[in-house]
């Protein structure tokens, strides 16, 4: 079945790096837009970041603008959101998401915690 | 502030009809037919509900759908269970390849 598999989130300092990656299955992963969407802590979902299905057109919200860069690995079904310079207001669940207009499906999400 | 604005909550009794509200603007939801809907149980990831306004994805229930008019997008459920109980949220289409979302609608069903 369809499937997207989160996997590479932490506890980092403020500043530090993380990197995270989805892992598609079940679908023809090439053929799809992938973003990334996150949670803060008993908030709202916001936007943080999307890819083309062949990666020409990449996409930022304003607030991670310049310190995260997403990529994708069409061989490898896998979509990543390397994260630099991390700061306190970035802890939050990531999620991703496949599709253009609408997300569906989301994976299970994984935990990125700021701290010090 | 979040760009969609959605009421904070809404309660129904079982058996009852909602409706959920996402208000945008010219430029997302009443431009666009791309507004989706998505429902959220504590700790689990949401999952998709209505696409393009009011369709509705394979393995939903009828109970919910969802129109729009003008700038303004709702999403309905009926006959409400218990298990309807959940977070909202709405994300809509905007020009320039921009997705905008909603701050979410807490569903107490009494």
């Amino acid at each position: 079945q369809v499937q997207l598999v989160e996997s590479g989130g932490g506890l980092v300092k403020p500043g530090g790096s993380l990197r995270l990656s989805c892992a598609a299955s079940g679908f023809t992963f090439s053929d799809y837009y992938m973003n990334w969407i996150r949670q803060a802590p008993g908030k709202g979902l916001e936007f943080v970041s999307y890819i083309s299905s062949s990666g020409n057109t990449i996409y930022y919200a304003d607030s991670v603008k310049g310190r995260f860069t997403i990529s994708r690995d069409n061989a490898k079904n896998s979509v990543y959101l390397q994260m630099d310079s991390l700061r306190a207001e970035d802890t939050a669940v990531y999620y991703c998401a496949r599709g253009y207009n609408y997300f569906d499906p989301w994976g299970q999400g994984t935990l990125v915690t700021v701290s010090s | 502030q979040s760009a969609l604005t959605q009421p904070a909550s809404v309660s129904g009794s079982p058996g009852q009809s909602i409706t959920i509200s996402c208000t945008g603007t010219s430029s997302d939801v009443g431009d666009y037919n791309y507004v989706s809907w998505y429902q959220q149980h504590p700790g689990k990831a949401p999952k998709l509900m209505i696409y393009d306004v009011s369709n509705r994805p394979s393995g939903v229930s009828n109970r919910f759908s969802g129109s729009k008019s003008g700038n303004t997008a709702s999403l309905t459920i009926s006959g409400l269970q218990a298990e309807d109980e959940a977070d909202y949220y709405c994300i809509s289409y905007r020009s320039s390849n921009i997705r905008v979302f909603g701050g979410g609608t807490k569903l107490t069903v009494l």
